[in-house]
């Protein structure tokens, strides 16, 4: 089955930094990729996602890239504000038929 | 947002008893899922529903026994619960299959067992 990698599981950035989480996936069939932001005690949300027929998108401070040949793609966060601190999921959607999470990666935005 | 509800919040039983979470959606999607989350092992999907009467396993079934009489609800019950089982459950759901529509999640359940 799919199996997706997710890195660092912990990042700590001053305000006003950017902020990159990388995934990679072993399923090359794959072709939907989000990530979502759970804050503490709180449900996981989506913040932005990707398909496999585009290589990157971005929506305001937000971008995720993709790369297919490599099977890894990021979620980059620009201008980063404290209410950006959270824990960030990437998923991966495979031929199996189901989304498999990352662990997570906690960001901390130090004001 | 209101469009899928989880109850209860929060849930203390002892091992062997059975547990119930319910899980319902105002919305009218199709699918639904039940994950578990765990410190360390991220968000890990336990069944899902593409429409009412059919389920499939995800990569956790083990334990619990799912339901979908009606389009809206979908129950996940502990048949016996077991202290591995502590965990927070999440419910989602999403207009179709994923990989063409998103999934949206409740907030969630906190399930403690002694």
């Amino acid at each position: 089955g799919e199996n997706v990698e997710q890195h660092p599981s912990t990042l700590s950035v001053q305000e006003g930094d950017s902020a990159v989480i990388k995934c990679t996936y072993s399923d090359s069939a794959s072709n939907y990729f989000p990530w979502y932001k759970q804050e503490l005690g709180k449900r996981p949300q989506l913040i932005i996602d990707i398909r496999s027929n585009v290589g990157e998108k971005k929506d305001q401070r937000i971008a995720v890239t993709l790369n297919k040949t490599a099977k890894h793609f990021s979620l980059h966060i620009t201008e980063t504000q404290p209410e950006d601190s959270a824990v960030y999921f990437c998923a991966a959607y495979g031929s199996n038929y189901k989304l498999t999470f990352g662990k997570g990666t906690l960001l901390t935005v130090n004001p | 947002d209101a469009g899928i509800t989880q109850s209860p919040r929060y849930k203390i039983t002892e091992t062997g008893r059975q547990v119930t979470l319910m899980c319902h959606q105002t919305w009218s999607h199709s699918y639904m899922f039940w994950y578990r989350q765990d410190l360390g092992h991220g968000l890990r999907l336990i069944y899902y529903s593409a429409a009412a009467d059919i389920t499939d396993k995800g990569e956790v079934p083990d334990g619990y026994v799912v339901s979908r009489s009606k389009t809206e609800n979908f129950p996940l019950t502990l048949e016996s619960a077991t202290r591995s089982q502590t965990s927070v459950y999440f419910c989602a759901s999403s207009d179709g299959q994923v990989g063409y529509q998103p999934q949206h999640f409740g907030d969630g359940t906190r399930l403690s067992i002694l």
